[in-house]
């Protein structure tokens, strides 16, 4: 059974500049979600995707933006970087309609915008 | 809307100490609870879980009771190891689960700000 991957691992960015994260999630999940985790802080759940389509969404503005894929991967997008944006951005997949769900995390992207 | 409260660290133990983290939570329905753990660059790993109230989740010497009366889900363990040094968060997630007949629903998780644990030989 494959875990969550993420890439890349980190990344550097320039202000302004438009990133695009990678998540691959765990063999026999159909969910996924992605975080964004500041430093010191907890994370924040940024939104849902299940069937391609978006199935909840935080409280961010939608420069943030993202798709899954027939595979069940995912891209979160995010355009016009600001210097907030520097985070841990974790993706998370898990089995809707499981009763025993959990969510199965990878270990992150870390971005960093300057 | 819901959020989760922990304690906030860094908390400082001495191996074989008791541990204790406290979490309260405000949420209008009736959540699913969550302890997650986040080793040194490293993602989260689910710890344990309670989906109804006075279930008690474990997992590797470590508890948390779902308490309603006090909306609390407190993380104990009674005997830490250096290797248990990490970063703890509580969790909710806002919706319950349906079940596979009602197709389930994995609610967002929301965390708390993380406790960082030390556990010093």
């Amino acid at each position: 059974e494959t875990g969550v991957t993420q890439s890349p691992t980190h990344l550097i960015k320039t202000r302004g500049q438009q990133v695009t994260l990678r998540c691959s999630s765990q063999s026999g999940h159909n969910t996924v979600s992605w975080y964004q985790q500041a430093l010191g802080q907890g994370p924040q759940f940024i939104f849902q995707y299940y069937r391609e389509e978006e199935n909840g969404r935080g409280n961010f503005p939608p420069r943030f933006s993202g798709l899954q894929f027939p595979n069940y991967s995912s891209e979160l997008n995010v355009n016009a970087l600001e210097l907030d944006d520097s985070a841990l951005y974790l993706c998370a997949s898990s089995r809707l309609g499981d009763p025993n769900y959990g969510y199965t995390f990878g270990s992150g992207t870390r971005l960093t915008v300057v | 809307g819901d959020s989760v409260t922990q304690m906030e660290g860094p908390v400082t133990l001495s191996e074989e100490a008791f541990l204790t983290i406290n979490c309260t939570y405000t949420a209008t329905g009736y959540p699913s609870l969550f302890w997650y753990v986040q080793y040194p660059g490293e993602g989260l790993q689910l710890l344990l879980k309670a989906t109804k109230a006075d279930d008690k989740g474990s997992n590797k010497g470590f508890e948390a009771t779902y308490r309603k009366e006090t909306t609390s889900f407190h993380l104990e363990k009674g005997s830490v190891q250096v290797s248990d040094s990490a970063v703890y968060f509580c969790a909710l997630s806002d919706r319950p689960i349906i079940g596979l007949t009602g197709g389930g629903s994995q609610g967002n998780l929301i965390f708390g700000k993380g406790t960082k644990l030390s556990v010093k030989p």
